[in-house]
C-alpha cells in the first residue's frame, strides 16, 4: 500500500527567507506526486505535480518541487516566502496516472513571521 | 466557470443520527471523489463516482454511502453516526481520461458529532 510521510509537522519561517517542505512516500511502482495548499477556510489547491521526465518541476506561485527516487522523496522549495504563504502543505501520491485517488500525508503547517 | 461547492458548510449532530452532505461539481467535470479530514490529518479517500457508479472505495464501512446524479452533483450520505465521524468532508471533482491527476476540491462540510 502507497503512504506518504511529511515528517515537519509545524515549520516557522520568516518572510523573505527559504523555504523547504519535506515528503517521503512509498510506492512499488513509478508515483504520481502531488503538492497541494491549504489555506484556512478554503478547499485544497493543487500546486504542482510530478508524472514523469523532468525531476524538477515548477509550479504556481513561485514554488518548486524536486523528485529523488533514490531518496524516495519529492520535497517542495520556495526560494523566498511571503506571508500570504502561510497555510497547511500536503504531499500526495496517486497510484495510477490519472486516477485521482490520492493519499495524502498528514501536512505541515507553514507560520510566517515578519 | 464555475468551482466546486458543497453544502452544508456546518452541521452538528448526534451519534446514531443520519447525514448527507452535498457537491456540485465544476463545470464540465464528470468525476466526483469524497475525502475525510479529520482534525490535524490529511485528507483520507472515502470514495470516488464516475458514470453514477462507484469507482473506487478507500478504508470506510458501508454505512458510507454516496450517490452521484446525471448533471454529476453528488451525495455523501453517513448512517449510524459515531464520534469519530467529526471531521471536514471534503468533495472533489475531476475529468476522468484527461489524466491530469489534478483534483479540485470545495470548501468543504465540517460535521460535528456530538
Amino acid at each position: 500500500a502507497q503512504s506518504v510521510t511529511q515528517p515537519d509537522i509545524h515549520i516557522t519561517v520568516s518572510e523573505g527567507a527559504s523555504l523547504e517542505l519535506r515528503c517521503n512516500y512509498s510506492y512499488g511502482a513509478t508515483p504520481y506526486l502531488f503538492w497541494y495548499v491549504q489555506s484556512p477556510g478554503q478547499g485544497l489547491q493543487l500546486l504542482l505535480k510530478y508524472f514523469s521526465g523532468d525531476t524538477l518541476v515548477q509550479g504556481i506561485k513561485g514554488f518548486e518541487a524536486e523528485f529523488k527516487r533514490s531518496q524516495s522523496s519529492f520535497n517542495l522549495r520556495k526560494p523566498s516566502v511571503h506571508w500570504s504563504d502561510a497555510a497547511e502543505y500536503f504531499c500526495a501520491v496517486g497510484d495510477n496516472f490519472g486516477n485521482e485517488k490520492l493519499t495524502f500525508g498528514t501536512g505541515t503547517r507553514l507560520t510566517i513571521i515578519p | 466557470e464555475t468551482g466546486v461547492t458543497q453544502s452544508p458548510t456546518h452541521l452538528i449532530k448526534t451519534r446514531g443520527q443520519q447525514v448527507t452532505l452535498r457537491c456540485s461539481s465544476q463545470s464540465g467535470h464528470n468525476t466526483v471523489s469524497w475525502y475525510q479530514q479529520a482534525l490535524g490529518q490529511g485528507p483520507q479517500f472515502i470514495f470516488q463516482y464516475y458514470r453514477e457508479e462507484e469507482n473506487g472505495r478507500g478504508n470506510f464501512p458501508p454505512r458510507f454511502s454516496g450517490l452521484q446524479f446525471p448533471n454529476y452533483s453528488s451525495e455523501l450520505n453517513v448512517n449510524a453516526l459515531e464520534l469519530d465521524d467529526s471531521a471536514l468532508y471534503l468533495c472533489a471533482s475531476s475529468v476522468k481520461g484527461r489524466n491530469t491527476g489534478e483534483l479540485f476540491f470545495g470548501e468543504g462540510s465540517r460535521l460535528t458529532v456530538l
